[in-house]
């Protein structure tokens, strides 16, 4: 069964740095990858999606790597800013049919990036 | 291209009170789903859809919570009777089909507290 962790599960900076968020998963028989970010008790924003075939996807100052074999993903954000505080959650979606094709989602890492 | 509308935005109610949210996908978007998160943890599925038919309602509480989508389009969440601990997020998103290679699109959620 598909486990999603995502350590640390909270993480305060200070404005300027350029941090890393984990996310690891338990079987590498994954379709893609998705990183999400939530802002307080709102809905959900696709950041970027990783096939599994790809290493990396990059979108202005956020990159995401994936690394199957090992189960992991990592979400880069350079140069954090006040407004990149939120909950950034990831997302697999397992190369099955018998599982609906579903996301297994993380708990989340809650970023605050202090001014 | 119009998003996945979701209202109301906020409800608050008192337990053992009902309470339905309504979802409308993306145009011609066939499967929907429905997902509760609670705070400081992943989303978890309570049903899929495709069209009007029910793919998985594995992790719907049938005691109190149903869902329908009856012409294959709209759907309505409801909760009868709701307790504390159904405070959430109610997260619709849809996808143009279940296949594996369809990204899901997420509404911007119902915040529920139940006091």
């Amino acid at each position: 069964k598909q486990e999603v962790t995502q350590i640390p599960a909270a993480l305060s900076v200070p404005e300027g740095e350029n941090l890393v968020l984990n996310c690891s998963f338990t079987d590498s028989a994954i379709y893609n990858l998705q990183w999400f970010r939530q802002d307080p008790g709102k809905g959900l924003t696709s950041l970027l999606l990783i096939q599994s075939s790809q290493r990396e996807q990059t979108s202005g100052r956020l990159n995401a790597s994936l690394d199957k074999s090992s189960g992991r993903s990592t979400l880069y954000i350079a140069a954090s800013q006040p407004g990149d505080s939120a909950t950034y959650l990831c997302a697999v979606k397992n190369r099955y049919p018998d599982s609906n094709y579903q996301l297994i989602w993380g708990a989340g890492t809650k970023l605050i990036i202090k001014p | 291209e119009a998003g996945v509308a979701q209202s109301p935005r906020y409800k608050i109610i008192e337990k053992r009170q009902s309470v339905a949210f309504w979802c409308n996908p993306i145009s011609g978007h066939a499967t929907l789903y429905w997902y509760q998160q609670i705070l400081g943890q992943g989303p978890k599925l309570l049903i899929q859809f495709q069209n009007n038919g029910v793919v998985d309602d594995s992790q719907l509480p049938k005691d109190r919570f149903s869902a329908e989508r009856l012409k294959g389009v709209d759907s309505t969440l409801k909760i009868q009777p709701a307790k504390l601990e159904d405070s959430a997020v109610y997260l619709c998103a849809s996808s143009f089909s279940g296949g594996v290679t369809y990204e899901q699109y997420f509404g911007p959620g119902t915040r529920l507290t139940v006091t």
